[in-house]
């Protein structure tokens, strides 16, 4: 069964850091584009970072230089570790796969088809 | 804020069609795709590349774009289909933003 479990949020004072973790069954997590989406409460999705098959990595302007996403290949996990927290980073946090079809060549053609697994999700709340 | 607009709530009646739209730069030249998502849960994608229907996601959600601005309808909205519906535009420039969600309201 493909699935997504996050762990790792909880209460953290600001300027705190946590760490969340994401691990993937049934899909190869390195084989595959991965985001992060947070939601805050009674609020829209918010795109949080991507990291790319070929490792790349993208992050949205509120959150640069702050967060960084990476991935164990040994353990198919996703992580998100978030530093410098602040009260607005308070939501819950998605850990997603992105459906993308690629299509090498000169020019490769990427064709999007949407975040087709989500996990349970994981709360964060900042807070002193 | 969202880079993309979308109508803060919808009502609809029982039977009727519903449309949300969703507004952006040059939202033509990306790929839209909609969610759905109940209270408590996880979103759900209910149309991709502008107007493609996940398989499983019935036949009543369809999608359209025009310009700047993409169009989530639901013919024959049904009580299930009450949610919130995030629109989110792609491309490998600036991955993936979504809009402020649209709260659906079946009276």
């Amino acid at each position: 069964e493909v699935q997504l479990v996050e762990s790792g949020g909880g209460l953290v004072p600001p300027g705190g850091s946590l760490r969340l973790s994401c691990a993937a069954s049934g899909f190869t997590v390195s084989s595959n584009y991965m985001s992060w989406v947070r939601q805050a409460p009674g609020k829209g999705l918010e795109w949080v970072s991507i990291i790319y098959s070929g490792g790349g990595t993208d992050y949205a302007g509120a959150v640069k230089g702050r967060f960084t996403i990476s991935r164990d290949n040994s353990k198919n996990t996703l992580h998100l570790q978030m530093n410098s927290l602040r009260v607005e980073d308070t939501a819950i946090y998605y850990c997603a796969r992105d459906d993308v079809v690629v299509l090498p060549g000169a020019v490769p053609q990427y064709f999007y088809h949407g975040i087709d697994v989500w996990g349970q999700g994981t709360t964060v709340t900042v807070s002193s | 804020s969202s880079e993309l607009t979308q109508p803060p709530s919808v009502s609809v009646s029982p039977g009727q069609t519903a449309s949300i739209t969703c507004s952006g730069d040059k939202l033509v030249d990306k790929y839209v795709c909609w969610y759905q998502q109940k209270p408590g849960q996880s979103p759900v994608v209910v149309i991709y590349q502008d107007t493609k229907r996940p398989s499983g996601i019935p036949e009543r959600f369809s999608g359209s774009i025009s310009g700047n601005t993409a169009t989530l309808t639901i013919s024959g909205t049904q009580a299930v289909d009450e949610a919130d519906y995030h629109c989110q535009a792609w491309d490998t420039s600036t991955a993936g933003v979504f809009g402020g969600g649209t709260k659906l309201t079946v009276l």
